[in-house]
């Protein structure tokens, strides 16, 4: 079946450092990568769509220049949380839509630690 | 844009008895309502999903029912055992993989033995 491919899947960074995430689409084409982020005991809340080949779509209140994503191959989307800070420690998890499979493919998600 | 509401928060069943978890949507656009359960720590597993064109779809001791007109649908499952307990989420979406999903604020199943 189709996979997401997540790493790293634990990170503890100190603030004020950058940390990328990846997300790779193993065994299809993914134009369109999602990314959410997940704090303890709430739902899961979409960031930003990622488009290969394009600019990223990123929901009100995220800001663009602090969470940098990139879709630069079908199967490749990395999200860079930038100047990272306490607030920004929270599960992130990427999904993609394959049209093979029915519903969306997660990857297995990155806790983020910021110290 | 898309507004997912899902209750309880909270629903705590005795093992074999029945467990309903139910949510509504707001964007009339939205046909695509799958349910996922999750496990901490992990990635949200898909264990029923419907599209908008059905009213209702089993997979053995899980259904889920969508009723369009009202916007809600809602997780039914039978025979609940104590694998069951986890965080269930609802979600919507256009579908078509163009748009992501808005999901609701999870419902914490907890199963009695």
């Amino acid at each position: 079946g189709a996979v997401v491919s997540q790493h790293p899947s634990r990170v503890i960074c100190k603030s004020g450092t950058s940390v990328k995430i990846e997300c790779r689409s193993l065994d299809f084409q993914a134009t369109t990568m999602f990314w959410y982020r997940q704090f303890p005991k709430q739902s899961l809340m979409l960031m930003a769509t990622s488009n290969e080949g394009s600019k990223a779509t990123y929901e009100q209140g995220v800001e663009k220049d602090k969470f940098l994503i990139n879709h630069a191959s079908l199967t490749l989307s990395t999200l860079t949380v930038t100047s990272a800070h306490p607030e920004d420690s929270s599960f992130y998890i990427c999904s993609a839509m394959n049209e093979g499979a029915e519903g969306y493919t997660f990857g297995s998600g990155t806790r983020l630690t910021v110290v | 844009g898309e507004n997912v509401e899902q209750h309880p928060s909270t629903l705590s069943v005795q093992e074999g008895d029945s467990a309903v978890i139910k949510c509504t949507y707001s964007d009339s656009a939205s046909n695509y309502f799958p349910w996922y359960k999750q496990e901490l720590g992990k990635r949200p597993q898909l264990i029923i999903d419907i599209r908008s064109n059905v009213g209702e779809k089993k997979d053995q001791r899980i259904a889920v029912t969508l009723n369009k007109t009202a916007k809600h649908f809602s997780l039914h499952i039978t025979e609940t055992q104590p694998e069951d307990s986890a965080v269930y989420f609802c979600a919507a979406s256009t579908g078509g993989g163009a748009d992501g999903l808005t999901f609701g604020k999870g419902t914490h199943l907890i199963i009695q033995p």
